[in-house]
């Protein structure tokens, strides 16, 4: 198992433009997070699916923001009209979590975004 | 709603030293708490974690953690700190049926 992969590492676009980013989570993980992160902060939730349905979507996300999860394998998330205030470190994570039982999300890289 | 506080943003302790990182949090049940930690430039590597049971809960790297209902907090430990301890440590709160949150964080900075 090669841990979450996620695609690209690095994104430098023009304002304006639209992004589209790949996260693989581990093979037969069914939860998948995607989380922001800036300089200094701890990592804010967006959106996170179990299998391929989307459970919540943080209420502070713009709605230039969308993710999917067709097959409840791997994830897009996309930002439409990036904005210099997208700039961050976007991050994928999985989990599997099983009836009850709790389950800790493991982690990828990271796509670091930046809008200029 | 679902919350995490970290109070400390840095903190400084000397090498060999004992360390507290302070967490509390704020949740409608019995929450899954966890400890992430992230070197400059790698991504976040889990610590320790909390589902039930004993609410002293070991990690790896010598850490460990000490869930306390009443006081909603879950505090981060190690008797004696090594210079590559250095790194930014993140609590976490979740349940199976939930998202997983994190707080601001905490910088450690370990002098020689």
């Amino acid at each position: 198992d090669t841990g979450v992969s996620q695609n690209p590492r690095h994104k430098i676009t023009k304002r304006g433009q639209n992004v589209t980013f790949r996260c693989d989570p581990i093979s037969e993980h069914n939860r998948l997070y995607w989380y922001r992160q800036t300089l200094g902060q701890g990592p804010e939730f967006l959106t996170y699916f179990q299998n391929e349905a989307q459970l919540e979507k943080s209420r502070l996300l713009s709605d230039r923001f969308s993710a999917e999860r067709p097959k409840g394998s791997f994830s897009t998330l996309e930002i439409q009209r990036t904005e210099q205030g997208d700039s961050a470190m976007y991050l994928c994570a999985s989990s599997l979590v099983l009836g009850g039982e709790g389950a800790e999300a493991f982690f990828g890289q990271g796509t670091r975004l930046t809008v200029v | 709603a679902q919350s995490v506080t970290q109070p400390d943003i840095h903190i400084t302790v000397s090498e060999g030293a004992s360390l507290e990182l302070r967490c509390n949090y704020s949740y409608g049940a019995t929450p899954y708490l966890f400890w992430y930690v992230q070197s400059p430039g790698q991504g976040l590597q889990l610590l320790l974690k909390y589902f039930s049971g004993d609410t002293l809960v070991q990690g790896i790297k010598g850490f460990e953690a000490e869930f306390k209902r009443s006081q909603s907090s879950f505090n981060l430990r190690k008797p004696s700190v090594h210079w590559s301890d250095a790194a930014e440590y993140f609590c976490a709160v979740g349940a199976w049926d939930d998202k997983i949150i994190f707080g601001k964080g905490t910088r450690l900075h370990i002098l020689p």
